[in-house]
């Protein structure tokens, strides 16, 4: 596709479910991002990827939260035991590279938690 | 990553430029100056970036200082669609966002 594509666009859940994430970055893009943004803040860094491999996971809020990118390319964000206060918007960017590419950002995941 | 300050809020005049400040007192020589503005519910949009040297584009200017220790964005002739959110961040390799700005186009 043309730009970077998230599903689901919109997730209700209970307390406690496991959700999962799914993130398609723009072809041949290495890098790839995932934030979380609450109601009237910035977007929260959480991770990136370069290529598969995770290079900075400093942002993960607890082990609930956990991504992959098995192939260096669609990347997967998983929240276990899900609580309210993970009802967030989950934006997912991707880059040419990690060092100086503009991010291009899909239009969020925006996961309710009731 | 260096930290950036930036004003919670600022006002502008429809057809007026519209000049942006944001701090980064403790930036490091590899690190990029980047500005991001997000419309409401939409996802962050690239505006421009700059190492050391002032950049223009289709969209805005960028003027770094000599010391690289601040930064100001400049929309020439802001728009009511200029309204926006818009993030000053200081990059080596993550992206890290943080209050920025909310800019107000009054008519």
């Amino acid at each position: 596709g043309a730009g970077v594509s998230q599903t689901p666009s919109n997730k209700v859940t209970e307390k406690g479910k496991y959700v999962e994430l799914r993130c398609d970055p723009i072809s041949g893009h290495t890098a790839l991002y995932w934030y979380r943004q609450s109601l009237g803040q910035g977007p929260e860094f959480l991770i990136y990827f370069q290529g598969t491999g995770a290079a900075d996971d400093s942002g993960l809020p607890n082990d609930r939260f956990f991504a992959v990118r098995p192939e260096g390319s669609v990347s997967t964000l998983k929240i276990q035991r899900t609580e309210r206060g993970d009802s967030a918007v989950y934006l997912c960017a991707s880059s040419l590279d990690s060092r100086t590419g503009e991010l291009f950002f899909g239009e969020g995941s925006r996961l309710t938690v009731l | 990553d260096a930290k950036t300050t930036q004003p919670t809020s600022m006002d502008c005049a429809e057809g007026r430029a519209a000049n942006l400040p944001c701090n980064h007192s403790t930036i490091s020589g590899n690190e990029y100056v980047y500005w991001y503005r997000q419309i409401h519910s939409q996802g962050p949009q690239y505006i421009i970036h700059g190492l050391k040297n002032n950049e223009t584009n289709e969209m805005a200017s960028l003027i770094i200082t000599e010391d690289r220790k601040s930064s100001t964005l400049i929309l020439p002739h802001a728009t009511l669609r200029d309204t926006a959110v818009y993030y000053c961040i200081v990059r080596a390799y993550d992206m890290r966002f943080g209050a920025g700005t909310r800019l107000t186009v009054k008519p």
